[in-house]
Parts: structure tokens; sequence; C-alpha cells
């Protein structure tokens, strides 16, 4: 089967640095998007690794390691504007499968 | 950037009656885009994949007749809940990627609420 893991709640203090771990397991694997979604609104892009490695994209980083069947969101110099669910996708090649998601809270 | 374009945001209607809901890439094209489901506080499920000329994939337990789709053009999918329930309260998600473009990300519609009395 297909499954994604990733910590259903974080809670931190504004300026702080949060990481949300996703590990997954699927049968194909073309690369790992996080999406972050705010309530009642659309889910929006943040970033997407095809390959290992660290990708940098303003205040929000996200890793992968494909061997390990893992990967990360990193987010730096948090804001209370964070406070959101953030959600790992596999793109397994004819369709995105997503994780169940993290609750983030950011406290003054 | 690539935009996506869902319409209505929000709809209510009465039991057993049909609903449309409309997704459109405005400034490209998308042979493929994907219909998610979303209950409160909850992850999105992918519903179908709809196919451009062709007719959709559909995920396990998701119900074909319940949940037609007709993707006419490069630019447009439709959704029809038809005989809507109570229990078919909920977000629905369109997305697409673009034409061509194996690692770009999804792009999603802002959605639309269905609620069912």
């Amino acid at each position: 089967g297909q499954s994604l893991e990733q910590p259903s709640e974080v809670t931190a203090v504004e300026g702080a640095i949060v990481q949300i771990n996703c590990t997954y397991q699927t049968s194909g694997f073309y690369g790992l998007s996080w999406y972050q979604q705010h309530d009642g609104g659309a889910p929006t892009f943040l970033s997407y690794n095809a390959l290992d490695g660290l990708e940098e994209t303003g205040r929000f980083s996200s890793f992968l390691s494909r061997s390990d069947s893992y990967g990360y969101l990193l987010l730096q110099e948090l804001q209370m504007k964070d406070s959101a669910s953030y959600f790992c996708a596999v793109d397994g090649g004819f369709k995105t499968i997503f994780g169940a998601g993290t609750r983030l809270f950011v406290k003054a | 950037g690539a935009v996506v374009s869902q319409h209505p945001s929000r709809v209510i209607c009465k039991s057993g009656t049909s609903v449309k809901i409309e997704c459109r890439s405005l400034d490209f094209q998308a042979t493929t885009m994907f219909w998610y489901r979303q209950f409160p506080k909850k992850s999105l499920m992918l519903m179908a994949t709809s196919n451009e000329g062709s007719k959709a994939t559909y995920e396990q337990g998701v119900e074909k007749d319940k949940f037609l789709i007709n993707h006419a053009s490069l630019t447009l999918s439709t959704l029809t809940v038809t005989s809507a329930h109570p229990e078919d309260s909920s977000f629905y998600i369109c997305s697409a990627r673009q034409q061509g473009a194996r690692n770009s990300p999804l792009h999603f519609g802002n959605g639309t609420r269905l609620t069912v009395t």
C-alpha cells in the first residue's frame, strides 16, 4: 500500500525554527512536495524535492533522503501567519498522494 | 504563474439534486486534472484523475456514477455530484499540473464547499 506519516500537531513560538518530518512508503516515487493550507483555504505549494538534499526558498527549506524514504520541511523565523496545516505529498508519477497533515500552531 | 480557477466557491443544495463544479486552468493546458475531497481538519483524498478526451480514473471506493467527471478540453474539467445526499457535504478541490512539466507542482483551485441539506 501507500502511506505517508507526519506528526499531527506541532507548536512553536514566534521567531523559532520548526521541523516537520515526513516518512513515506509508496509504489512509485518521483518527488516529495510540501503544501501549506490555512483553514478554509486551498493548499498552496511550498517546495519540491526530486533529488536528495536540501532545497531552500526564503524562510522555508525542504530536505529529502530517497534511501531513507524521508523528508522534512524546515520553517525558520516563525511568524504568526505561519499557523496553518502543512502537508507532505508524494508524486507517484500518475498521481499525487497527500499525508494526513501537520497542524502548526505559532504562539507569541 | 499557473492559475487554476474553480467555480462555484460555495454551494448549498437540497438532497436529491445534482451539483456541477468547474475547474479551469487559466494560463496553461492540462491533459490531466485531479479531484480531491477534504473533510474538516483532514487530509486531501484523491477521488479521481480526469483525463482530457477519455474516461476518468477513479480511486478505489469512489462511485463513478455518483461523481461524474468530464474533461472536455485542455483547460476544463467538471465534477458533477449526482443525487446529492448530506454525507456528500464536503470541500472539493481540483488541481492540475502544467502539461509536459514533469516536476512542476500541482496548482490548486480555491475549492468548492458543498453543503447538502
